[in-house]
């Protein structure tokens, strides 16, 4: 299977406790997208990266959240002193970008749970 | 402010009874319209690309198409299996490469 893949599918954390969630793109794309989806909402934007460069950050992204990419490849989100309103599923997403196409191809998602 | 917005909140069909979902956007120069179906618990999957005014796409029992200010997906008979959230999204008009906006989806739910 060649799609988009994230680790780990699920996360329970004690509030204050940092976490790292991990992104596996598509192998031939350039792009990759973090998103936050909370119940009965669509995704959000976080941040975007093109190749290892973060070129994008929504102000929805505080200064607890920091995101990497080295080398272009996997993606990490991490986010520190986490707060009970960090409860969401954390959706990564990889297009090519080639010739306009904007397509983009979701992995599963990671469900945070803050307690 | 760009803004994505679906109607139905939720749709309740009977299994081949057909139906459209709608998606109206207000962003001042379109560079695509999305359409992805999530099951729950699960990552969007994408269904369809519209990039211009009059074009339409089919996929199955599903034709998504689009005029100047909203998109259409039409279901053709639907089956319980077509049971899902249904999102539309465009690219942000200030981003830069495509980051998405989304609506809050419609519900289907396809009794047999």
């Amino acid at each position: 299977d060649t799609g988009v893949s994230q680790d780990p599918r699920h996360k329970i954390t004690k509030r204050g406790q940092n976490v790292t969630f991990r992104c596996d793109p598509i192998s031939e794309h350039n792009r990759l997208y973090w998103y936050r989806q909370t119940l009965g909402q669509g995704p959000e934007f976080l941040t975007y990266f093109q190749n290892e460069a973060q070129l994008e950050k929504s102000r929805l992204l505080s200064d607890r959240f920091s995101a990497e990419r080295p080398k272009g490849s996997f993606s990490t989100l991490e986010i520190q002193r986490t707060e009970q309103g960090d409860s969401a599923m954390y959706l990564c997403a990889s297009s090519d970008g080639g010739q306009g196409r904007n397509e983009q191809y979701f992995g599963p998602g990671t469900r945070l749970t803050v307690t | 402010e760009d803004q994505v917005t679906q109607s139905p909140e939720a749709l309740r069909l009977q299994e081949g009874e057909s139906s459209s979902l709608n998606c109206s956007y207000t962003v001042s120069g379109l560079r695509g319209l999305f359409w992805y179906r999530q099951d729950p618990g699960k990552g969007p999957e994408f269904l369809f690309t519209l990039y211009s005014a009059g074009e339409e796409k089919e996929k199955e029992r599903l034709k998504a198409t689009l005029t100047k200010k909203e998109s259409f997906l039409h279901i053709t008979a639907p089956k319980p299996e077509d049971s899902a959230t249904y999102l539309c999204a465009v690219p942000f008009d200030g981003g830069s490469q495509g980051n998405l906006i989304f609506g809050k989806g419609t519900k289907l739910s396809v009794k047999p």
